[in-house]
Protein backbone atom coordinates (compact mmCIF):
# COMPACT_ATOMS: atom_id res chain seq x y z
CA UNK A 1 0.00 0.00 0.00
CA UNK A 2 1.12 3.74 0.01
CA UNK A 3 3.35 5.27 2.49
CA UNK A 4 3.71 8.00 4.07
CA UNK A 5 6.82 9.92 4.23
CA UNK A 6 8.52 9.96 7.96
CA UNK A 7 11.72 11.31 8.55
CA UNK A 8 14.10 11.20 10.01
CA UNK A 9 15.03 7.62 9.52
CA UNK A 10 16.80 7.33 12.56
CA UNK A 11 18.01 9.49 15.49
CA UNK A 12 20.64 9.09 17.74
CA UNK A 13 20.41 12.24 20.17
CA UNK A 14 21.75 12.68 24.18
CA UNK A 15 19.67 12.39 27.18
CA UNK A 16 17.58 15.02 28.11
CA UNK A 17 17.19 16.43 24.70
CA UNK A 18 14.38 17.34 22.27
CA UNK A 19 13.20 14.94 19.40
CA UNK A 20 11.21 15.97 16.67
CA UNK A 21 9.61 13.68 13.73
CA UNK A 22 6.90 14.25 11.36
CA UNK A 23 4.91 12.38 8.37
CA UNK A 24 4.07 13.71 5.63
CA UNK A 25 1.48 13.07 2.56
CA UNK A 26 0.23 13.98 -0.75
CA UNK A 27 -3.20 12.46 0.19
CA UNK A 28 -5.73 14.02 3.38
CA UNK A 29 -6.06 11.54 6.59
CA UNK A 30 -9.13 12.04 8.41
CA UNK A 31 -7.01 10.60 11.28
CA UNK A 32 -3.25 10.46 12.20
CA UNK A 33 -2.22 7.96 14.97
CA UNK A 34 1.71 7.56 16.63
CA UNK A 35 2.84 4.31 17.60
CA UNK A 36 5.85 3.52 19.40
CA UNK A 37 7.57 0.06 18.98
CA UNK A 38 10.29 -1.43 21.62
CA UNK A 39 12.54 -3.89 20.57
CA UNK A 40 10.84 -7.22 19.98
CA UNK A 41 7.43 -5.71 20.93
CA UNK A 42 4.54 -5.07 18.97
CA UNK A 43 4.09 -1.31 17.94
CA UNK A 44 1.62 0.44 21.44
CA UNK A 45 -0.43 3.37 20.27
CA UNK A 46 0.79 6.30 21.55
CA UNK A 47 -1.42 9.03 20.49
CA UNK A 48 -4.14 9.49 18.24
CA UNK A 49 -5.26 12.53 16.37
CA UNK A 50 -9.08 13.25 14.86
CA UNK A 51 -9.60 16.50 13.93
CA UNK A 52 -7.20 18.86 11.46
CA UNK A 53 -5.31 21.16 13.79
CA UNK A 54 -5.86 19.27 16.87
CA UNK A 55 -2.35 18.95 19.36
CA UNK A 56 -2.56 16.54 21.34
CA UNK A 57 0.17 15.74 24.51
CA UNK A 58 0.81 12.66 26.56
CA UNK A 59 3.16 13.25 29.04
CA UNK A 60 6.50 14.04 27.39
CA UNK A 61 4.58 13.53 24.20
CA UNK A 62 3.02 16.09 21.90
CA UNK A 63 1.30 15.04 18.72
CA UNK A 64 -0.29 17.69 16.23
CA UNK A 65 -2.38 17.09 12.80
CA UNK A 66 -1.61 19.13 10.35
CA UNK A 67 -3.87 21.96 8.94
CA UNK A 68 -4.00 20.87 5.41
CA UNK A 69 -4.57 17.02 6.84
CA UNK A 70 -1.03 15.57 4.97
CA UNK A 71 0.95 15.78 7.47
CA UNK A 72 1.41 15.22 11.43
CA UNK A 73 4.49 15.89 13.72
CA UNK A 74 5.66 14.14 17.22
CA UNK A 75 7.54 15.37 19.65
CA UNK A 76 9.62 14.20 22.46
CA UNK A 77 10.66 16.51 25.24
CA UNK A 78 13.40 16.03 27.78
CA UNK A 79 14.13 12.61 25.95
CA UNK A 80 15.47 9.52 28.64
CA UNK A 81 16.80 6.13 28.06
CA UNK A 82 13.30 4.13 28.01
CA UNK A 83 12.72 6.32 24.55
CA UNK A 84 14.50 3.76 22.00
CA UNK A 85 12.70 2.48 19.99
CA UNK A 86 10.94 2.58 17.02
CA UNK A 87 8.13 5.35 16.41
CA UNK A 88 5.50 5.16 13.50
CA UNK A 89 3.27 7.14 12.24
CA UNK A 90 -0.08 5.98 10.71
CA UNK A 91 -3.07 7.36 8.74
CA UNK A 92 -6.83 6.80 7.91
CA UNK A 93 -8.36 8.31 5.33
CA UNK A 94 -11.94 7.19 6.38
CA UNK A 95 -13.71 4.64 8.36
CA UNK A 96 -13.59 1.25 6.62
CA UNK A 97 -9.99 2.12 5.12
CA UNK A 98 -6.75 0.73 6.19
CA UNK A 99 -3.88 2.15 7.94
CA UNK A 100 -1.75 3.58 6.24
CA UNK A 101 1.94 3.54 7.86
CA UNK A 102 5.49 5.72 7.56
CA UNK A 103 8.44 4.09 7.67
CA UNK A 104 9.14 4.63 11.03
CA UNK A 105 11.67 6.80 13.04
CA UNK A 106 14.08 4.55 14.50
CA UNK A 107 15.00 6.79 18.10
CA UNK A 108 18.44 5.98 19.93
CA UNK A 109 19.33 7.98 23.13
CA UNK A 110 22.57 8.06 25.10
CA UNK A 111 22.99 8.35 28.49
CA UNK B 1 -10.48 -3.47 26.51
CA UNK B 2 -9.41 -6.19 23.61
CA UNK B 3 -6.37 -8.38 23.96
CA UNK B 4 -4.45 -9.59 21.54
CA UNK B 5 -2.12 -13.57 21.79
CA UNK B 6 0.21 -14.37 19.07
CA UNK B 7 2.23 -16.95 19.37
CA UNK B 8 4.83 -18.44 19.13
CA UNK B 9 7.44 -15.35 20.14
CA UNK B 10 10.30 -16.96 18.18
CA UNK B 11 10.20 -19.84 15.90
CA UNK B 12 13.27 -20.95 13.73
CA UNK B 13 11.76 -23.19 10.97
CA UNK B 14 13.89 -25.08 7.96
CA UNK B 15 13.29 -23.65 4.74
CA UNK B 16 10.55 -26.12 3.08
CA UNK B 17 8.76 -26.73 6.34
CA UNK B 18 4.93 -25.67 7.12
CA UNK B 19 4.01 -22.96 8.96
CA UNK B 20 1.20 -22.02 11.25
CA UNK B 21 1.38 -18.81 13.34
CA UNK B 22 -1.92 -18.32 15.55
CA UNK B 23 -3.50 -14.86 16.94
CA UNK B 24 -6.30 -14.75 18.98
CA UNK B 25 -8.18 -12.05 20.43
CA UNK B 26 -10.25 -11.20 23.41
CA UNK B 27 -12.24 -8.24 24.60
CA UNK B 28 -14.05 -7.51 21.65
CA UNK B 29 -16.05 -9.17 19.17
CA UNK B 30 -16.13 -9.21 15.19
CA UNK B 31 -12.88 -7.11 14.90
CA UNK B 32 -11.12 -6.43 11.63
CA UNK B 33 -8.05 -8.78 11.99
CA UNK B 34 -4.35 -7.92 10.33
CA UNK B 35 -1.15 -9.64 9.57
CA UNK B 36 1.89 -7.44 9.26
CA UNK B 37 5.52 -8.39 8.64
CA UNK B 38 8.30 -6.51 9.47
CA UNK B 39 12.17 -6.99 8.19
CA UNK B 40 14.48 -6.22 10.42
CA UNK B 41 14.56 -2.14 11.42
CA UNK B 42 12.12 -1.77 8.53
CA UNK B 43 8.35 -0.79 8.25
CA UNK B 44 4.88 -2.40 8.87
CA UNK B 45 4.21 -4.57 5.41
CA UNK B 46 0.38 -5.72 5.31
CA UNK B 47 -0.19 -8.91 4.36
CA UNK B 48 -3.57 -9.76 4.86
CA UNK B 49 -6.79 -8.34 6.75
CA UNK B 50 -10.51 -10.13 7.45
CA UNK B 51 -13.53 -7.68 8.26
CA UNK B 52 -15.36 -11.60 9.36
CA UNK B 53 -15.07 -14.93 9.27
CA UNK B 54 -13.89 -16.60 6.37
CA UNK B 55 -13.29 -13.34 4.32
CA UNK B 56 -9.50 -12.61 3.67
CA UNK B 57 -8.06 -10.23 1.63
CA UNK B 58 -4.55 -10.02 0.39
CA UNK B 59 -2.00 -6.98 -0.15
CA UNK B 60 0.78 -8.67 -2.05
CA UNK B 61 1.50 -12.26 -3.28
CA UNK B 62 3.35 -14.52 -1.45
CA UNK B 63 4.63 -17.90 0.00
CA UNK B 64 1.66 -17.17 2.73
CA UNK B 65 -1.72 -17.54 3.30
CA UNK B 66 -4.20 -16.85 5.98
CA UNK B 67 -7.16 -17.96 7.19
CA UNK B 68 -10.23 -17.00 10.26
CA UNK B 69 -12.24 -19.62 10.90
CA UNK B 70 -13.68 -18.14 14.17
CA UNK B 71 -14.83 -14.53 14.98
CA UNK B 72 -11.68 -13.66 17.35
CA UNK B 73 -9.03 -16.27 15.26
CA UNK B 74 -6.64 -15.23 12.81
CA UNK B 75 -3.88 -18.22 11.03
CA UNK B 76 -1.01 -17.21 9.30
CA UNK B 77 0.05 -20.57 7.22
CA UNK B 78 2.75 -21.40 4.79
CA UNK B 79 3.23 -24.77 3.11
CA UNK B 80 6.76 -24.71 2.48
CA UNK B 81 8.85 -22.00 3.86
CA UNK B 82 11.07 -19.87 1.96
CA UNK B 83 14.35 -18.15 2.95
CA UNK B 84 12.87 -14.62 2.61
CA UNK B 85 9.51 -15.65 4.75
CA UNK B 86 11.90 -14.81 8.00
CA UNK B 87 11.11 -12.02 9.59
CA UNK B 88 8.61 -10.29 12.86
CA UNK B 89 4.93 -11.27 12.20
CA UNK B 90 2.52 -9.00 13.99
CA UNK B 91 -1.11 -9.27 14.20
CA UNK B 92 -3.20 -6.33 14.99
CA UNK B 93 -7.07 -5.77 15.40
CA UNK B 94 -9.38 -2.66 15.06
CA UNK B 95 -12.13 -2.75 17.14
CA UNK B 96 -14.45 -0.48 14.77
CA UNK B 97 -12.64 3.13 15.67
CA UNK B 98 -9.54 4.30 13.00
CA UNK B 99 -7.34 2.72 15.47
CA UNK B 100 -5.69 -0.77 15.41
CA UNK B 101 -3.58 -2.52 18.49
CA UNK B 102 -0.53 -4.96 17.65
CA UNK B 103 -0.18 -8.71 19.21
CA UNK B 104 3.32 -8.64 20.55
CA UNK B 105 4.86 -10.48 17.51
CA UNK B 106 6.36 -13.23 15.97
CA UNK B 107 10.18 -13.35 15.43
CA UNK B 108 10.34 -16.55 12.54
CA UNK B 109 13.77 -16.93 11.28
CA UNK B 110 14.11 -19.25 8.43
CA UNK B 111 17.18 -21.82 8.32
Amino acid sequence: GQQLNQSPQSMFIQEGEDVSMNCTSSSIFNTWLWYKQDPGEGPVLLIALYKAGELTSNGRLTAQFGITRKDSFLNISASIPSDVGIYFCAGRRNAGNMLTFGGGTRLMVKP
Amino acid sequence: SQTIHQWPATLVQPVGSPLSLECTVEGTSNPNLYWYRQAAGRGLQLLFYSVGIGQISSEVPQNLSASRPQDRQFILSSKKLLLSDSGFYLCACGTGGPEAFFGQGTRLTVV
